[in-house]
């Protein structure tokens, strides 16, 4: 079975600061590799995904990850952040094909300082 | 732009009561999903329908949980009776289905407060 760690339960940074939220995996086959974001009392949206092809992923909000096979990361990055990116943030895995169940990690709350 | 509905937004029970939760996917959404996202942890999967089946439940505590999807559209969670550590975040979501890669949507979901 697969699994996520995130191991940064929050993340403080000041706003126009670059920030990278990580997210390790487990699983003995390929995977897909998500980030979503949860604002407070709403449900999650879909920040970035990772199928496969180019390492490197642009997403929503100027976000981008990089899936990394070889340490089995998919750490999420952002150049300069802004007030409006604080939220809680999850890391997703799930196996291709079949019913793609999708295993979440534990989340990580990023807070942005004025 | 289409959205996965979700009522209640907010529920207050008492323990032992019964409760239920209503689901509207995106039209055109084969597979529904159930989750359980206790304050401060992730999402957890209760229950996945494809169509009206049920494709996943083993995380679904059966015993006072129960889901249907009778027509394949809209879904219905209840849980009969309640306890206190029923209090979460109970989310709905929508894809297309078997086969897709495509995206999951969120509803906003119904926060659940058992006292």
């Amino acid at each position: 079975a697969q699994s996520v760690t995130q191991l940064d339960s929050q993340v403080p940074v000041f706003e126009e600061a670059p920030v990278e939220l990580r997210c390790n995996y487990s699983s003995s086959v390929s995977v897909y590799l998500f980030w979503y974001v949860q604002y407070p009392n709403q449900g999650l949206q879909l920040l970035l995904k990772y199928l496969s092809g180019s390492t490197l992923v642009k997403g929503i909000n100027g976000f981008e990850a990089e899936f990394n096979k070889s340490q089995t990361s998919f750490h999420l990055r952002k150049p300069s952040v802004h007030i409006s990116d604080t939220a809680e943030y999850f890391c997703a895995v799930s196996v291709p094909g079949g019913y793609q169940k999708v295993t979440f990690g534990t989340g990580t709350k990023l807070q942005v300082i004025p | 732009e289409a959205e996965v509905a979700q009522s209640p937004r907010y529920k207050i029970t008492e323990k032992s009561q019964a409760v239920a939760f209503w689901c509207d996917p995106i039209s055109g959404h084969a597979t529904l999903y159930w989750y359980r996202q206790i304050l401060g942890q992730g999402p957890e999967l209760l229950v996945q329908f494809q169509d009206e089946s049920v494709v996943d439940d083993s995380q679904l505590p059966k015993d006072r949980f129960s889901a249907e999807r009778l027509k394949g559209v809209d879904s219905t969670l209840k849980i009969q009776p309640a306890e206190l550590g029923d209090s979460a975040m109970y989310l709905c979501a929508s894809n297309l289905g078997l086969g897709f890669t495509d995206t999951q949507y969120f509803g906003p979901g119904t926060r659940l407060t058992v006292l």
